[in-house]
This record gives C-alpha cells, sequence and structure tokens, in this order.
C-alpha cells in the first residue's frame, strides 16, 4: 500500500529557481525521508525527519514536516541542472507490526533546466 | 569502501524459470529489504529481514522468494509464479529501521 503521495507528480524550472515538493500520509510516522533517484539507478538517502521535528536543513535542502496535517515539503534552493532526477518520499510508522519498513511515495520528477 | 552491490544489472528470465537475484552488503546493517520498482512507480516491498534467519512479507509477495543465511547476503528469487516480473528490483539495507536505506543499484529484469 502506498502511504505517501507526492505533489506535483512532474516540475519543471530553469537553473537557480526554487524547487518545492509535498508528501501526504495517512498514519501516524516514527520518521520521513526524502531520496532521490536518477534515472535507471539506485535511491540515494537525502534527508531525515523525526516525528518530533518541524524543520530539518542539509545543504541547499531543507525538509519540513506537518504531523497535524500529515505533510512534509522538500525546498531544493538554487537548483542545478545536476539536480534532474526522480524524489520519493518515505515514512517510517510508528511502531506496531509494520516497524522496520520504509513505504514510498509515488515520486516527483524533476527538471532543471540550464 | 562500504557498500551494497546487486547482480546482475540486466537478467533475462524465459517464461516459466526461476531467477534469482543477488543482493550483498559489507556495511555491517542488520536489516535487509527488496523493492520492485515499475516504470513512473514508486517502490513496493516484496521482503524484509531484521535479523538473520528471518525474514517477513511485505506487500506484494506473491510469486517470490528469500532466505538470509549469512547477515550480508539477501537473495530473491523470483519464482514462474510471478506472472508480470518484468521490472527494477532494489535491494537495501539500514542500522534500524529509523535510519535510512542504503540502496543497491538495482537489477532490470525482463521476460523474454
Amino acid at each position: 500500500s502506498q502511504q505517501g503521495e507526492e505533489d506535483p507528480q512532474a516540475l519543471s524550472i530553469q537553473e537557480g529557481e526554487n524547487a518545492t515538493m509535498n508528501c501526504s500520509y495517512k498514519t501516524s510516522i516514527n520518521n520521513l525521508q526524502w531520496y532521490r533517484q536518477n534515472s535507471g539507478r539506485g535511491l540515494v538517502h537525502l534527508i531525515l525527519i523525526r516525528s518530533n521535528e518541524r524543520e530539518k536543513h542539509s545543504g541547499r535542502l531543507r525538509v519540513t514536516l506537518d504531523t497535524s496535517k500529515k505533510s512534509s515539503s522538500l525546498l531544493i534552493t538554487a537548483s542545478r541542472a545536476a539536480d534532474t532526477a526522480s524524489y520519493f518520499c518515505a515514512t517510517a510508522n510508528a511502531g506496531g507490526t509494520s516497524y522496520g519498513k520504509l513505504t514510498f511515495g509515488q515520486g516527483t520528477i524533476l527538471t532543471v533546466h540550464p | 569502501d562500504g557498500g551494497i552491490t546487486q547482480s546482475p544489472k540486466y537478467l533475462f528470465r524465459k517464461e516459466g524459470q526461476n531467477v534469482t537475484l543477488s543482493c550483498e552488503q559489507n556495511l555491517n546493517h542488520d536489516a535487509m529489504y527488496w523493492y520492485r520498482q515499475d516504470p513512473g512507480q514508486g517502490l513496493r516491498l516484496i521482503y524484509y529481514s531484521q535479523i538473520v534467519n528471518d525474514f517477513q512479507k511485505g506487500d506484494i509477495a506473491e510469486g517470490y522468494s528469500v532466505s538470509r543465511e549469512k547477515k550480508e547476503s539477501f537473495p530473491l528469487t523470483v519464482t514462474s509464479a510471478q506472472k508480470n516480473p518484468t521490472a527494477f528490483y532494489l535491494c537495501a539495507s539500514s542500522i534500524r529501521a529509523d535510519y535510512g536505506y542504503t540502496f543497491g543499484s538495482g537489477t532490470r529484469l525482463t521476460v523474454v
């Protein structure tokens, strides 16, 4: 079952602009993670935000988490052509039999034009 | 240099054949996972293992089997019972469930 739903499905911007991707989920979570996937490759872990955190930064990445709305956003600032990839959010459910699994969203395809 | 290795990169399966995808990690991670990705889609969990000699079914386990005899290895067998096996298969590992995953580079399986 898909826990996360991402919006938009595709995003096309110019180099230097900011890119914002959103993720909504349905059940209580332990943490939410963002991953990047270049075409035909494996996923690369970008950032993890725990359920008791509201905002986290890593380089040009900024992630927010609103547990009351069950949503998260990933902001990439000053985008570069090399940021072109698919971005996925993934949730780790809080406790129970789901402990140990990540459930992934459908992803946002980001294209950054030089 | 630690990492997770999947092989082969490309695999072709004839109708009615079983095939095994390899996944090896030298990260000393306890947990390992197999996901399937279809074109333009997210990842769906096939099987996962949190410790040696133990594994659990994911959301789409039918037609697949796994073993976890060693901490480093978590092979996935796609059996003839899997009616639509053409997909990109991704293996991952993690220290703990609430840490990020490290992914392999994937195996693309095609039925011919």
